[in-house]
């Protein structure tokens, strides 16, 4: 496998079931992200992980879980969904550099670009 | 937040025209990168381009950070060049992507 791969491709769940996604990638990235792109709406960030810390969560509903076990592994667990929660969710890999600043003796982060895996197309009913 | 504006929504080109999409930005970016969504939903990566100019095979960008603009040249389309165009940027700290509206291709023979 290379790249960022996804499972499932598709899934349809009821609003009462309880069902994860799967993301890894093989870039040796160490930051992942989840993205969600709704029907005539930009793609939106939803969760970043960085170094295996969540660094980032952009007021996504509790009803949306992510797990980062390790680098290479992201999952989003999901439950009690609604229907309005039909979209199409991708995942997002990159490399993190921690930049040295001499001047101020802060440390900053600096990053590469993003991969995207080819996304769950998710169905609540 | 920023704002990421791309124009056109939509294009409707015949096989062989050239086109050049743009990405209007409101602030200040670290980052720049720009997509092509495929009818089956795949972000694949064109060029990361915070500044300057690259050309890859039909494709070219160019980004004036200054002037905060991106322009994405397509030269003799193909039917497969067909789906959505993003542009996306980030900005300040850390490595948010925010995204544009995007760009419908559609390349016709």
């Amino acid at each position: 496998e290379t790249g960022v791969t996804q499972t499932p491709r598709h899934l349809v769940m009821g609003m009462t079931n309880k069902k994860s996604l799967k993301c890894e990638q093989h870039l040796g990235h160490n930051a992942m992200y989840w993205y969600k792109q709704s029907a005539k709406k930009p793609l939106e960030l939803m969760f970043v992980y960085s170094l295996e810390e969540r660094v980032e969560n952009n007021s996504v509903p509790s009803r949306f879980s992510p797990e980062c076990p390790n680098s290479s592994h992201l999952f989003l667990h999901l439950h009690t969904l609604q229907p309005e929660d039909s979209a199409l969710y991708l995942c997002a890999s990159s490399q993190e550099w921690i930049v040295p600043n001499k001047g101020t003796g802060v440390s900053v982060s600096a990053y590469y670009e993003q991969y995207f895996g080819p996304g769950t197309r998710l169905t609540v009913t | 937040g920023i704002q990421v504006e791309q124009s056109p929504p939509d294009l409707i080109l015949q096989e062989g025209a050239n086109s050049t999409l743009r990405c209007n930005f409101s602030d200040s970016v670290n980052n720049l990168q720009w997509f092509h969504q495929n009818p089956w939903g795949q972000l694949i990566n064109l060029f990361y381009i915070p500044s300057g100019t690259k050309q890859n095979g039909r494709l070219s960008a160019t980004t004036v950070a200054t002037e905060r603009y991106s322009l994405l040249y397509i030269s003799s389309s193909q039917t497969t060049d067909s789906g959505v165009y993003f542009c996306a940027v980030v900005t300040g700290g850390g490595n948010k992507l925010t995204f544009g509206t995007g760009t419908q291709l559609k390349v016709e023979l």
